[in-house]
């Protein structure tokens, strides 16, 4: 069966310090990787998304960045971490042969200090 | 702009009461609709997909009915584990399926 890896769970920066998120899916091959972001009193806000290995399209202009150097591995970062970075990070799969259906890993709460 | 409105943005249900959460869209080139659970500091849960108007789905306590317009998912009869909030998400046939979320309907059952 497939299942998704978050991390870290929490954590808490600086501003002005880097930031790296990294999510693994196990179990398919080729997925659709996503990127959301979900702050309080909104909606999920899609970020990036990725259909191949370094493939990455992105939805908002912002301070972040994604990557996707493996087949099953995708990563959010930033060089320097804004206090409006703050927020529930959530990372997403979906098959990328059919499927429409988007699985969601645990979520990383950043706060930015 | 594609938007998803949910409705009440909060509910509280005495055990056993049923009631209904709405998802009202606007989606240029839509091709179905999600409902998910999301547990307090979890990754939201998959439920049910929709596509067309008069589908039904159910799981448990449970069921999902779609219109051209809007979505409801019934809740019978909830327990106090049913206590989440209950995201709905429109996706187009486009080709990366692109998702317009609504911000979620947060239930509390009280026993």
């Amino acid at each position: 069966s497939q299942t998704i890896h978050q991390w870290p769970a929490t954590l808490v920066q600086p501003v002005g310090s880097p930031l790296s998120l990294e999510c693994t899916v196990e179990g398919t091959s080729n997925p659709n990787l996503y990127w959301y972001r979900q702050a309080a009193g909104r909606g999920l806000q899609l970020l990036f998304y990725s259909v191949g290995i370094g493939q990455i399209s992105s939805e908002v202009p912002q301070n972040l960045s994604a990557s996707r150097p493996q087949d099953r591995q995708f990563i959010l970062s930033s060089k320097k971490l804004l206090l409006s970075d703050s927020g529930f990070y959530l990372c997403a799969w979906k098959t990328g042969t059919g499927g429409n259906i988007q699985y969601f890993g645990a979520g990383t709460r950043l706060s930015v200090l | 702009e594609d938007q998803v409105t949910q409705s009440p943005e909060a509910l509280r249900l005495q055990e056993g009461e049923s009631s209904s959460l709405n998802c009202s869209y606007t989606v240029s080139g839509l091709r179905g609709l999600f409902w998910y659970r999301q547990d307090p500091g979890k990754g939201p849960e998959f439920l049910f997909t929709l596509y067309s108007a008069g589908e039904e789905k159910e799981k448990e306590r449970l069921k999902a009915t779609l219109t051209k317009k809007e979505s409801f998912l019934h809740i019978t009869a909830p327990k106090p584990e049913d206590s989440a909030t209950y995201l709905c998400a429109a996706f187009n046939s486009g080709g990366y399926q692109k998702v317009t979320f609504g911000i979620g309907t947060k239930l509390q059952v009280i026993p």
